[in-house]
């Protein structure tokens, strides 16, 4: 059960777009479209922005955008903002029948 | 509105119990499957702990298997997490999380709905 892959730290300017991976394996991220993403504010408990790789949650901005390819998924921040600056989390599920995190990526709109 | 409430946390020496407690409301809880995911002090996200929306079915990392037990209580809207042997790594923020599908029957499906959280300290 190790943790997905995901760069520490991305930053962009306001109005930019951004890109945060999220590497797995074969067994968990490229085996399957149950991939989440999460938004955590500090203090705060995670937010779900994506699910099943490319899905929005009712009320969560259309700024945020999921893919996947093979194993590695992806979260794309359009357009930038002040409030995005947060930690982002991917999750998949598991041929174990777990659920994986990765370590994390700390956003900095510059 | 659709609330997740957890409860139990604590200070507790190494090798203690402790059971936390998720109460829900806003939802139907007996048709989802509920989880348990914690987060240690400046670190990220770790999913524990899945529970069957009838509690028949339960999954656990291995980081928690053969300490933890999971359970539910349909009739009182509220999902439990029983912790034992407690390590001074188990120091976290716990948080209970909904499953976004009806009746899933494993951990696949996304949390939609999060706890505010309940602190565990373990430390003698």
């Amino acid at each position: 059960q190790s943790a997905l892959t995901q760069p520490a730290s991305v930053s962009g300017s306001p109005g930019q777009s951004i890109t945060i991976s999220c590497t797995g394996t074969s067994s968990d991220v490229g085996a399957y479209n149950f991939v989440s993403w999460y938004q955590q504010h500090p203090g705060k408990a995670p937010k779900l922005l994506i699910y099943e790789v490319s899905n929005r949650p009712s009320g969560v901005s259309n700024r945020f955008s999921g893919s996947k390819s093979g194993n590695t998924a992806s979260l794309t921040i359009s357009g930038l903002q002040a409030e995005d600056e947060a930690d982002y989390y991917c999750s998949s599920y598991t041929s174990t029948n777990t659920r994986v995190f990765g370590g994390g990526t700390k956003l900095t709109v510059l | 509105q659709v609330q997740l409430v957890e409860s139990g946390g604590g200070v507790v020496q190494p090798g203690g119990s402790l059971r936390l407690s998720c109460a829900a409301s806003g939802f139907i809880f007996r048709n989802y499957g509920m989880n348990w995911v914690r987060q240690a002090p400046g670190k990220g996200l770790e999913w524990l702990a899945f529970i069957h929306y009838d509690g028949r079915i339960k999954y656990y990392a291995d980081s928690v298997k053969g300490r933890s037990t999971i359970s539910r209580d349909n009739s009182k809207n509220t999902v439990y997490l029983q912790m034992n042997s407690l390590r001074v790594e188990d120091t976290a923020v716990y948080y209970c999380a909904k499953g976004n599908r009806i009746t899933a029957t494993g951990p696949y499906d996304a949390f939609d709905i999060w706890g505010q959280g309940t602190m565990v300290t373990v430390s003698s």
